[in-house]
């Protein structure tokens, strides 16, 4: 099956700081989707994104099909940002399942 | 609106006893699905549910049955729990995606629970 990994696994900021989020794939896809964890294990829906670039507010999403590939930025971030960032990819042969990455896990300190 | 709904948020069983963990969604999607997330494994897809009327497998469905009672609700049954079904659950929905495209559409979570078996 397709597989999905994201670097770095952690990232430990200073509030303020900008950073990058990338998602590397194996196979085409058709869209992406990036996910916010909060430490208090909700998860929220950030960028639904089959290529192109999106923003919202502080946090941008660029997803590079043909390359296979999806990056995720923050910029000023806020303790508020901490928390796991998880990226996921239709199955092959089943757009309904999606298969996650492992996540990054991102503290920022005040 | 309250989004996805999942009751229990927190329950402890023991081995071999069975229960049902109830999922609700109150934004008109036809898709929902129930995942379960353990540590170093990610999230995992169980079953789903394309539309009302139906179910099918997803990676991990061995142990759990599932129910799709009407196009809101869309529960989840351990029969008989065992410690490796020790995991935090979560329900999702989306709306169904274009058949022509295969597009799938953003996919929103429950609160999730929290499941101890032991």
């Amino acid at each position: 099956g397709i597989q999905v990994e994201q670097s770095p696994p952690d990232l430990i900021l200073q509030e303020g700081a900008n950073s990058t989020l990338r998602c590397n794939f194996s196979d085409s896809v058709n869209n992406l989707q990036w996910f916010h964890q909060n430490p208090w294990g909700q998860l929220i829906n950030l960028f639904y994104i089959p290529s192109g670039t999106k923003q919202n507010g502080r946090l941008s999403a660029t997803t590079v099909a043909t390359e296979r590939y999806s990056l995720l930025y923050i910029s000023s971030s806020q303790t508020t940002d901490s928390g796991v960032y998880f990226c996921a990819v239709p199955r092959a042969g089943s757009a309904r399942q999606l298969t996650f990455g492992s996540g990054t896990q991102l503290t920022v300190l005040p | 609106n309250a989004g996805v709904t999942q009751t229990p948020k927190f329950q402890v069983l023991k081995t071999g006893q069975s229960m049902t963990l109830q999922c609700a969604q109150d934004m008109n999607h036809n898709s929902m699905y129930w995942y379960r997330q353990d540590p170093g494994m990610g999230l995992r897809l169980i079953y789903y549910s394309a539309s009302e009327g139906t179910t099918d497998k997803g990676e991990v469905p061995n142990g759990y049955n599932v129910s799709r009672l009407n196009k809101r609700e869309f529960s989840l049954r351990l029969e008989s729990a065992a410690p490796s079904q020790t995991s935090v659950y979560f329900c999702a929905s989306s709306e169904a995606p274009a058949f022509r495209t295969g597009h799938n559409s953003p996919l929103h979570f429950g609160n999730g629970t929290r499941l101890t078996v032991t």
